[in-house]
């Protein structure tokens, strides 16, 4: 029940491309849903993150779609370019549990020129 | 954004001896930060959790005995790994939590990679 699935593992997506990676969560009580992106050799940086009381939260060409009853939330990269290439991490928290993260395993994303 | 740091950033060590990373806050003022490994191309495991002016508290499977931390200060959290053996050889991260008033965020360093030979 703590477990948050992500899918694909790994995408390849053309350049100016739509990249779309997916969550589910069974824990109805997380309430924090980040998204971050890591570099090979580097920490993980916060890209974008929505709390349940929102559908949908958009920054720059990033945004994220959150799906309260069917327990899912997507991360969509506009206009994917090769800078975009790294790994992404999807999460989620909730307020009693000290800030602590349940994570995704991690999609390896592709931008061919 | 919040800046969090870490050193150092490359370590090569010998089998038995210890090593000590630092975890610091540049720009905030963390009460908890976190402690993990990244095996590669894995998640993110958590290690354990560090809390300013208390004892850490460590995940199921984390020796405490074997990975010391100390949260000295409100930016400073230090992870010793002691009498290293090759299978710690491991990319350790921290991360730190900004309160914000209901938007509080956790940052990560920008990790530390251990050889231990």
């Amino acid at each position: 029940q703590q477990q948050v699935k992500q899918s694909p593992q790994s995408l390849i997506v053309q350049k100016g491309g739509i990249s779309i990676i997916n969550c589910a969560y069974e824990n109805t009580a997380f309430d924090y849903f980040p998204w971050y992106q890591q570099f090979p050799g580097k920490g993980p940086a916060l890209l974008i993150a929505i709390r349940p009381d929102v559908s949908e939260k958009k920054e720059g060409r990033f945004t994220i779609s959150f799906n309260k009853s069917a327990k899912q939330f997507s991360l969509h990269i506009m206009d994917s370019q090769p800078g975009d290439s790294a790994t992404y991490f999807c999460a989620a928290s909730f307020m009693d549990s000290n800030y602590q993260l349940i994570w995704g395993a991690g999609t390896k994303l592709i931008i061919k020129p | 954004g919040a800046v969090v740091s870490q050193h150092p950033s490359r370590v090569i060590c010998k089998s038995g001896t210890s090593v000590k990373i630092e975890c610091r806050s540049l720009d905030f003022q963390a009460t908890t930060m976190f402690w993990y490994r990244q095996f590669p191309k894995q998640s993110l495991m958590l290690m354990a959790t560090s809390n300013e002016g208390s004892k850490a508290t460590y995940e199921q499977g984390v020796e405490k005995d074997k990975f010391l931390i100390n949260h000295a200060s409100l930016t400073l959290s230090t992870l010793t790994v002691t009498s290293a053996h090759p299978e710690d050889s491991s990319f350790y991260i921290c991360s730190a939590v900004r309160l914000a008033g209901g938007s509080d965020t956790q940052y990560f360093g920008p990790g530390t990679r251990l050889t231990v030979l």
